[in-house]
């Protein structure tokens, strides 16, 4: 199993560029979650997907978009980059609840890391 | 509101010494709390996680970590450190608020282990 992967791992945006982040789930997980990490502020929740057909805001959302294409495919957008979305970006996924012992526990991708000039 | 805290940006220790990394929660009822490993350049690997039952939890790599509900403390311990375990960590808390599986996590700590 390949886990949760994310495509692609570097890019270099120019502001007003769009892109969109991809993320992929092997594990046959309900859950999927966008973060963003950046120096002395952790993980910051962007966006989040409960289950399949549905997506929720998380603590920044501004400035992103994101699909739930189907389950195992979870993809954020950046319509218009800006400077402050300088940053690495997290894809993970979960099972929804305590069903297979899964308890919350979440499961994370090796990060995008994107610089906006 | 829900919350967690890592109160240290960074912990020194020599290699062969026990480690501690603290963490404190906020959160009413009964928490969910996680530690998970950063390694550089890499996304985070889970390590531990506390539900319920007993207060002393092991996990991956010889850590475990130590529930304390009335200091509302989940500290992360390692008997002898090894300078492989120089990473950032993180402390996580299962959000409460809606029947979702979203995480809280602190800001991190990162663990340098001196040769």
């Amino acid at each position: 199993n390949a886990g949760v992967t994310q495509t692609p791992k570097f890019q270099v945006l120019k502001t007003g560029q769009s892109m969109t982040l991809q993320c992929a789930q092997d594990m046959n997980h309900n859950s999927m979650y966008w973060y963003r990490q950046d120096p002395g502020m952790g993980l910051r929740l962007i966006y989040y997907s409960a289950s399949e057909g549905t997506t929720d805001k998380g603590e920044v959302p501004n400035g992103y978009n994101v699909s739930r294409l189907n389950k195992r495919e979870f993809s954020l957008r950046l319509e218009s980059a800006a400077p402050s979305q300088t940053s690495v970006y997290f894809c993970a996924s979960s099972e929804l609840g305590l069903r297979a012992g899964g308890a919350y526990t979440q499961y994370f991708g090796p990060g995008t890391r994107l610089t906006v000039l | 509101a829900q919350s967690v805290a890592q109160p240290e940006d960074q912990v020194n220790v020599a290699e062969g010494n026990p480690l501690t990394v603290k963490c404190t929660y906020s959160v009413s009822g009964n928490p969910y709390l996680f530690w998970y490993v950063q390694y550089p350049n890499r996304g985070l690997q889970f390590l531990l996680k506390y539900i319920t039952g007993d207060n002393l939890v092991k996990g991956s790599y010889g850590f475990e970590a130590e529930f304390n509900k009335s200091q509302t403390s989940f500290h992360l311990k390692k008997p002898s450190a090894l300078v492989s375990d120089s990473a950032l960590y993180f402390c996580a808390v299962r959000d409460k608020g809606g029947a979702t599986n979203k995480l809280i996590f602190g800001t991190g700590t990162l663990l340098a282990v001196q040769p």
